[in-house]
């Protein structure tokens, strides 16, 4: 089993629509979550951390279940720049960083 | 504007050949990384560097080396290439002691071996 499993997509969905992408972990002592976004043929750049009170930074919100071990995204009024891969990210602590596959966004108009 | 650069976009090399990728970041970080990104596995760790002439292997560290002689520069070996290993490398740099600190990665060197 994958330390970090995300569901590979694509969500294709309308501009304007609210989309959410879950991110399952198996190791219960991780310590620091993220999201990261990847625009094809470019590196991946920090979205945003993860905290278990939820964080919010305009569209875009992520919550961090402990019990259920799950992290997610919400991203409200979708638009068509938000097309990317998103990808959830594991840390343990130390230097250890897992990265999940990536779940693929398509938004059109 | 934080800025961490690879040697090559693109690369051909024929197995057996030993391969140099390089890496440079300009924000005085301690910590850089070495990852490969295939399709459908995500980034996995190969190596990692928290210091000067310092290296700690990842979670794939079979058929590469590092070399890190100088903070800012950071380099990923492959003794003697092979076709699987064929894919996207990605150098990232972090400041921090910890891997919670966020990872600022460069623009990714992909590399075929034929």
């Amino acid at each position: 089993r994958k330390e970090v499993e995300q569901d590979p997509g694509p969500f294709n969905v309308p501009e304007g629509a609210t989309v959410a992408f879950n991110c399952t972990y198996s190791n219960s002592a991780s310590q620091s979550f993220f999201w990261y976004r990847q625009d094809c043929r470019k590196e991946p750049k920090l979205l945003m951390s993860v905290y278990s009170s939820g964080n919010e930074d305009g569209r875009f919100t992520a919550q961090l279940n402990r019990a259920s071990q799950y992290i997610s995204l919400l991203i409200r009024d979708s638009k068509l720049s938000d097309s990317a891969t998103y990808l959830c990210v594991m840390a343990t602590g130390g230097f250890k960083t897992i990265f999940g596959a990536g779940t693929r966004l398509f938004v059109k108009a | 504007d934080v800025k961490v650069t690879q040697s090559s976009r693109y690369l051909v090399k024929r197995t057996g050949e030993k391969v140099f990728l390089e890496c440079v970041q300009d924000m005085d970080h301690e910590n850089m990384f070495w990852y490969r990104q295939d399709p459908g596995l995500g980034l996995r760790l190969i190596y990692f560097s928290y210091d000067v002439k310092m290296k700690e292997k990842g979670d794939i560290p079979e058929g590469y080396s590092v070399s890190r002689e100088k903070k800012e520069r950071f380099s990923l070996i492959l003794e003697s290439a092979s076709t699987n290993q064929t894919s996207m490398y990605l150098c990232a740099g972090a400041t921090g002691e910890t891997s919670t600190d966020t990872q600022y990665f460069g623009p990714g060197t992909r590399l075929t071996v034929l």
